[in-house]
């Protein structure tokens, strides 16, 4: 059973362009979270997607922007990146049950340079 | 709102001897509470959780973790570290919005000496 898949890997773009990273969620999962965590910091929640809407939103800027699909995959895409956006970015899911049981994907390292 | 700190960013130990990664937490009432690790390259993976269920919680890979109310704490401990054990760990707090949105502390980075 696959868990929570992410892509890409690693990528690197410059200030000012856009990015759009994936997450594909653990079969059976339909609610999808994104986090952002900087080098030697822990994990800062983005946003929350279910029923394909934003239902919980972090600090972050309108930059950050998301979608779900239905069929509960979902893409982070950020605007006019700026170099402090360089950070791992998570990709979690959770059941319909689960209020706090979430499965995280292993990340997508973004470098701005 | 609630909050977690954990008190020391990086921890060393030698293979054999015990973990203790400490962890306290700021609420106003009884919350629930987490211990997450992360391998590098590695999905974040969730080692144990309390409830209120049972002060004392045992996770996977021989850790545990006690809910101290009076000391506002959820140390991690393991009798005996192993090798493998090197990562990160996270203590981690639901909210401040729904239950499926987390708050992070800052992490403690563990190593392990042959």
């Amino acid at each position: 059973d696959a868990g929570v898949t992410q892509s890409p890997t690693h990528l690197i773009k410059t200030r000012g362009q856009q990015v759009t990273l994936r997450c594909s969620p653990k079969s059976g999962h339909d609610t999808v979270s994104w986090y952002q965590q900087a080098l030697g910091q822990g994990p800062q929640f983005i946003f929350q997607y279910y029923e394909e809407e934003e239902r919980q939103r972090g600090n972050f800027p309108d930059r950050f922007s998301g979608h779900q699909f239905p069929n509960y995959s979902s893409e982070l895409n950020v605007n006019a990146l700026l170099l402090g956006d360089s950070a791992l970015y998570l990709c979690a899911s959770s059941p319909p049950s689960g209020a706090n049981v979430l499965t995280f994907g292993a990340g997508s390292r973004l470098t701005v340079l | 709102a609630q909050s977690v700190t954990q008190l020391d960013s990086h921890v060393s130990v030698s293979e054999g001897t015990p973990v203790l990664l400490r962890c306290n937490y700021s609420s106003s009432y009884s919350p629930s509470l987490f211990w997450y690790v992360q391998h590098p390259n590695k999905g974040l993976q969730l080692l144990l959780k309390y409830t209120s269920a049972a002060t004392l919680v045992k996770g996977i890979n021989g850790f545990e973790a006690e809910f101290k109310k009076s000391e506002t704490s959820f140390h991690l401990t393991k009798p005996s570290a192993h090798m493998s054990d090197a990562a990160e760990y996270f203590c981690v707090v639901p909210g401040p919005g729904s239950a499926r949105q987390l708050t992070f502390g800052s992490g403690t980075q563990l190593t392990v000496l042959p």
